[in-house]
Order: structure tokens, then sequence, then C-alpha cells
């Protein structure tokens, strides 16, 4: 069974910083997903990876795809109060595109 | 225009009592899935469907099932609701090769 290990559980800043949050997987990565949560409502997708190596930018969010596909890091520049919310990196599983989760990076932003 | 709606959005039950949840979508997306949110826990598979009336088990089936008749609808029951099952129930859709689709969730209590 895969275990996706997400790092650090709980990040509190304030805006304008800068973060780095960790997905690293149990085995290589089939395609990697991130979601971003808000309170209330359901996981969003924010982007999927696929390539190890690769890196892929969304406004201020980076994300990167370690080389031998077993880990993915999400870099927020200029963290803003809007980026308030759980994480999650999730990846497919088996058939019917199943996807197993990560427990997430819980992120609180303050001005 | 959700493309997902989950129903109901809140719900208090008594122990032992039967409950169905409805996830209703206007994608015409093949996969449904019911999930699970927990602390400490993420998000667990409980059901999946990759078809009218194709269902399969997920990692935490045991107290739940699931039909779908239709396209757009897929139900979860809880046969005989417990404690245990106090929890956030995420309904999420997908077509082939894209991410997930989540409802906005339903917070159920049994007490």
């Amino acid at each position: 069974t895969q275990l996706l290990e997400q790092s650090p559980q709980f990040l509190s800043i304030q805006e304008g910083e800068n973060l780095t949050v960790y997905c690293n997987s149990s085995s290589v990565f089939s395609s990697l997903q991130w979601y971003r949560q808000e309170p209330g409502e359901g996981p969003v997708l924010l982007v999927t990876v696929v390539t190890g190596g690769e890196v892929k930018k969304l406004k201020r969010l980076t994300f990167q795809f370690g080389d031998a596909r077993k880990d993915s890091s999400l870099h927020i520049t200029a963290a803003q109060t809007g980026d308030t919310g759980l994480y999650l990196c999730a990846d497919t599983t088996g058939t019917a595109s199943k996807l197993t989760f990560g427990t997430g990076t819980r992120l609180q932003v303050t001005l | 225009d959700a493309g997902i709606t989950q129903s109901p959005r809140h719900k208090v039950t008594e122990t032992g009592t039967p409950v169905t949840l409805r996830c209703h979508q206007t994608e015409n997306h093949r996969y449904m899935y019911w999930y699970r949110q927990d602390p400490g826990h993420g998000l667990r598979l409980i059901h999946y469907s990759y078809g009218v009336k194709d269902t399969d088990k997920g990692e935490v089936s045991d107290g739940y099932s699931v039909s779908r008749s239709k396209t757009e609808d897929f139900l979860l029951t809880l046969e005989s609701a417990t404690s245990s099952q106090t929890s956030v129930y995420f309904c999420a859709i997908a077509g082939s090769g894209d991410g997930y689709t989540f409802g906005s969730g339903t917070r159920l209590t049994v007490v």
C-alpha cells in the first residue's frame, strides 16, 4: 500500500513570506496531483505532474516533481491570506483513476 | 452550475438508523467516488463507481453500500449508522485522465 507523507503538518506564516511544503511517497508516483481545500469545501485541483524533474508554475505557486518521481514540493512566493487552506497531494492508484491522498499540510497565512 | 452537488450538507442521525447521502453530477463523467475525511486520516476511499451499476469497494467500505442506477447519481448508504461513521463525506467525479472535481461535502454526525 502506497504511503504519502506530507510535511510539515501545520504551517503558520505572515503575509508576504515564502514557504515550501513537501510530499514524499513510499513508491514511485504514477501521476501526482496537488489540491487545495478551504474550510467547509471540497478539495480543488491545482496541478497534475507526471514527468520526473517537471516544474509547473501557477501564478505564485511552483510545483516540482523529483527526478525519481518519489517526491514533490510546492513553493508559494509572497503568501497571501487567500492561500490559507489544506494542501493535499495525491497519486493515482490502480484502476478507475482512484486517488490515494496524503494527510495534508494545513497552512495559515495571517496579516 | 457547480457540476457536482451533494445532499444534504449537514445531517444529524441516531445510532442504528440507516442514512443515505446523494451525489449528483451534470458532467456525464464515468467515474464517481465517495471519500470520508477525518482528522489524522485524511481522505479515504469508501466506494467508487466506473459506470452505471458498476461499483467496487475502497479501503474503508465496511458498513457502507452504494448504488448507481443513472450516470448522474451515486448514492452512499450507511446501513446502520454508528458513532465511528461521524465524518465529513465527499463525493468526487473524474473523466478519463482528469483530476477530480469534489462536491462541497456532507457533515454527518451520528449521536
